[in-house]
């Protein structure tokens, strides 16, 4: 099946920094997504992108849609402790039912 | 959690019985999902349906039936649970298409297969 390729894997960054991970694949998507997963819970959305070369900002978050439609990344600025967990990138196709294919993850820690 | 309901949040069940797990929403949306997330290998899509009684396979469907007798519930049975079942599931919904839609996740389902 399809793979997409999320790095880093994990993060351990100080409070007030920047945080950028980013999201590849070997196919074509025509949406990706960001989402966030606390534990226990299931994956909340961030952000959607649909179409290449968008960006698209959500607070402190901005995400982008590479133009090649194969890649995409998330930047969260001026990180909180809150923003620890995990975020995952989703590639999705139209048609045959909207599934998404994730990215492993990558786990966000926030020293204070 | 977007109108979702999974049940029950977590099962211990021993190798070679049947479980089912329910997804029940709220939003009236067409589309439903179970995934399954394992540690390195992020979320899995199982089955899907994409209206009453019509349901396709995902990527790991082998050990695994569905069934969608109406719109607001999703079952996922494990006909004889295996250890390498051992899992948590996230059920998911999105609206019909052709909006491109994001999908909405449950909170989970922890299964321990003894």
């Amino acid at each position: 099946g399809q793979q997409l390729n999320q790095s880093p894997q994990s993060m351990f960054i100080q409070e007030g920094e920047d945080v950028s991970m980013n999201c590849t694949s070997s196919s074509i998507f025509n949406t990706w997504l960001w989402y966030k997963q606390d534990p226990g819970e299931g994956p909340v959305l961030l952000i959607a992108l649909y179409k290449a070369g968008e960006l698209t900002s959500n607070g402190r978050l901005t995400a982008q849609f590479g133009i090649t439609r194969k890649d995409s990344f998330l930047n969260i600025s001026a990180s909180i402790p809150s923003d620890v967990g995990i975020y995952f990138c989703a590639g999705q196709l139209t048609g045959g039912g909207n599934k998404l294919t994730f990215g492993t993850g990558t786990q966000l820690k926030v020293e204070l | 959690d977007a109108g979702i309901t999974q049940s029950p949040r977590h099962k211990v069940t021993e190798t070679g019985t049947p479980v089912t797990l329910r997804c029940h929403q709220t939003e009236n949306h067409r589309y439903m999902y179970w995934y399954r997330q394992d540690p390195g290998h992020g979320l899995r899509l199982i089955h899907y349906s994409y209206g009453v009684k019509d349901t396709d396979k995902g990527e790991v469907s082998d050990g695994y039936s569905v069934s969608r007798s109406k719109t607001e519930d999703f079952l996922l049975t494990l006909e004889s649970a295996t250890s390498s079942q051992t899992s948590v599931y996230f059920c998911a919904i999105s609206e019909r298409m052709p909006n491109n839609s994001p999908l909405h996740f449950g909170n989970g389902t922890r299964l321990t297969v003894t």
